[in-house]
């Protein structure tokens, strides 16, 4: 029973455009949200963190929306860019507990 | 290098051999996590140390799984009687004071394949 979900497994944008990620959570214990990006052949890399506090958290191109009540959330990309072209998981934790991943979405930035 | 690095970045063997995974963490981080990605699919939360000790091995699928961390930093996972499915890349993770705190930093993987 997966605990995070990304229901789109792929996602195609043009470049310059927005892309939007999704992912719900079903336990509301979480309260601690984080997105991370991976590159083929390498580790996972942090790109932008939520708390349950917050409804929005935004670092330059980056923007994540925290839906308590609908348990949701989501990261923006704006401007999106070739470079960004890569698997995105989003990450739950509740805090003192381990952290929970999704099964990530591929994006693809056309140029 | 500043990185958390995972030794050995590939390993071939044998199902029913023994196998063992390190982990080096960023100096200094207290926690150590490590998780198991099988392709198209997430990480998969295995074992959290805070210091020396497990704090939640919870992941750990079966007894075949063990880790230690006897100093507090570099982390071994041991695998017994390997299985087929035990093939996936193996991930090691720090973070200065635990979860809750701040993101976790991955190293590239360990990526395991049993024959």
């Amino acid at each position: 029973d997966q605990q995070v979900k990304q229901n789109s497994p792929s996602l195609s944008v043009q470049e310059g455009r927005i892309s939007i990620l999704n992912c719900d959570y079903t336990n509301s214990m979480f309260d601690y949200f984080l997105w991370y990006k991976k590159y083929p052949a390498e580790g996972p890399t942090f790109l932008i963190s939520i708390s349950s506090i917050k409804d929005k958290n935004e670092d330059g191109r980056f923007t994540v929306f925290l839906n308590k009540s609908a348990k949701h959330l989501s990261l923006h990309i704006v401007p999106s860019q070739p470079g960004d072209s890569a698997v995105y998981f989003c990450a739950a934790s509740d805090y003192g507990q381990n952290f929970v991943f999704g099964p990530g979405t591929r994006l693809s930035v056309l140029p | 290098g500043a990185g958390v690095s995972q030794t050995p970045s590939n390993k071939v063997t044998e199902k029913g051999k023994y196998v063992e995974l390190r982990c080096d963490p960023i100096s200094g981080h207290t926690a150590l996590y490590w998780y198991r990605q099988s392709l198209g699919q997430g990480p998969e939360f295995l074992i959290y140390f805070q210091g020396t000790g497990a704090a939640d091995d919870s992941g750990l699928p079966n007894d075949r799984f063990f880790a230690v961390r006897p100093e507090g930093s570099v982390s071994t996972l041991k695998i017994q009687r390997t299985e087929r499915g035990d093939s996936a890349v193996y991930l090691c993770a720090s973070s200065p004071t635990g979860v809750g705190a701040g993101e976790l930093f991955f190293g590239e993987g360990s990526r395991l394949t049993v024959l």
